[in-house]
This record gives C-alpha cells, sequence and structure tokens, in this order.
C-alpha cells in the first residue's frame, strides 16, 4: 500500500518537554511538507522539505524544528520554545504541486 | 486583502441540491489551483485541480475566473456523503508557502 503515515495518532506533552512526531511516505515524492491546524482555522505551514538534506522554514516555523535524512522520512520535532502547541498537525508530501496528506497527529499539552 | 478567502458557510442544503461555493485569491501570478474535502476530524483529500479551461468530475464542476481572480466549485445533485468542509488550494509563485489554504466553507446535505 502506497501512502504516507503519521505516528502518534494522539500524543500528549508536557512542560517543558520536546516532542517528536514521525511522518513517512513511500509514495517516492521529492517535496514533504509539515501544516499545524487550529480550530476553525485554515492549514499553516510549518516547516517543508524539497529535497533530502534541505528544509525551509514555512510562515510559523518558531518553536519547531525539522531534519530530512532520508527521502521517507520527515520528522518534526515541537520544542518547549513552542507556547501554544496544541493542534492537529498534518504531513504532506508532493511530486509537483499536488500535495497528498497522511492521517495527521492531535497534540495535547497536559 | 487576505491569500485566499472563502465563506465560511455553514451551507445546510437538502439531498439532491445544486450548490456552489466560490474562493478569491489575491496573487494575480498564482498558476495552480486545487480543491480539497476534509471531513471532520481528518486529514484533507484532494477533490480535484482546477484548469483554465474550467473541468468537470461527475458531480462536481470547478471553474476558475483569471480576471477576477476566483475559482468556484459547483456540485449537482447532492448527496449526504458531501457534507464536508471544502478547501480553497492556490499556490504562491514567491514567498515562503508553496501553497496557502483557504479556511474552508462547511457543507451539510440535509435529508
Amino acid at each position: 500500500d502506497g501512502g504516507i503515515t503519521q505516528s502518534p495518532k494522539y500524543l500528549f506533552r508536557k512542560e517543558g518537554q520536546n516532542v517528536t512526531l514521525s511522518c513517512e511516505q513511500n509514495l517516492n515524492h521529492d517535496a514533504m511538507y509539515w501544516y499545524r491546524q487550529d480550530p476553525g482555522q485554515g492549514l499553516r505551514l510549518i516547516y517543508y522539505s524539497q529535497i533530502v538534506n534541505d528544509f525551509q522554514k514555512g510562515d510559523i516555523a518558531e518553536g519547531y524544528s525539522v531534519s530530512r535524512e532520508k527521502k521517507e522520512s520527515f520528522p518534526l520535532t515541537v520544542t518547549s520554545a513552542q507556547k501554544n502547541p496544541t493542534a492537529f498537525y498534518l504531513c504532506a508530501s508532493s511530486m509537483e504541486e499536488t500535495q497528498y496528506f497522511g492521517p495527521g497527529t492531535r497534540l495535547l499539552v497536559l | 486583502r487576505k491569500e485566499v478567502e472563502q465563506d465560511p458557510g455553514p451551507f445546510n442544503v437538502p439531498e439532491g441540491a445544486t450548490v456552489a461555493f466560490n474562493c478569491t485569491y489575491s496573487n494575480s501570478a498564482s498558476q495552480s489551483f486545487f480543491w480539497y474535502r476534509q471531513d471532520c476530524r481528518k486529514e484533507p483529500k484532494l477533490l480535484m485541480s482546477v484548469y483554465s479551461s474550467g473541468n468537470e468530475d461527475g458531480r462536481f464542476t470547478a471553474q476558475l475566473n483569471r480576471a477576477s481572480q476566483y475559482i468556484s466549485l459547483l456540485i449537482r445533485d447532492s448527496k449526504l456523503s458531501d457534507s464536508a468542509t471544502y478547501l480553497c488550494v492556490v499556490n504562491l509563485p514567491s514567498g515562503n508557502t508553496p501553497l496557502v489554504f483557504g479556511k474552508g466553507t462547511r457543507l451539510s446535505v440535509i435529508a
């Protein structure tokens, strides 16, 4: 089955803790993206990567970090510097412009 | 002016009705346009790309009006399963955001 997987489905973060969200794709897509969605809001771009070992900040990169060591994988770390991390996090990948999304991770703060 | 604007709705329509959504975009250099569908608490899924000449996929028709900078989505013979939020998506040729997503228009089809 080709697709994009994200894990975990739900993640709980304690104050001052860094947490990492996983995103894997087997579509052989070059580009991968991380978005954040808050209730009633549109998707906002956090980071994106168009090729292995390279990534760019999106509109709301502060408090987040990423790596792209393999084509298939684009993990997102939510650091303690992100003061309002509760949201629905969506990973996407694309070959050209059309983006395809994983099922998302809901991050909640304890 | 926001980059992509949509009427949030909700649009409440009976089964079998025809419903249309518009979306306006601010960057006249935008070249790629899409409609995505998002069900509650799920990820967005591509519904259709929007081509310059307009395109149709079954009950769904998408149109682009470059002069007025808007795209539209028409749904004919609405089904209960069409209930979802419809996201308008536009590319930005410059800047650090490859695609910009609208906040969505909520559709509720009622039996």
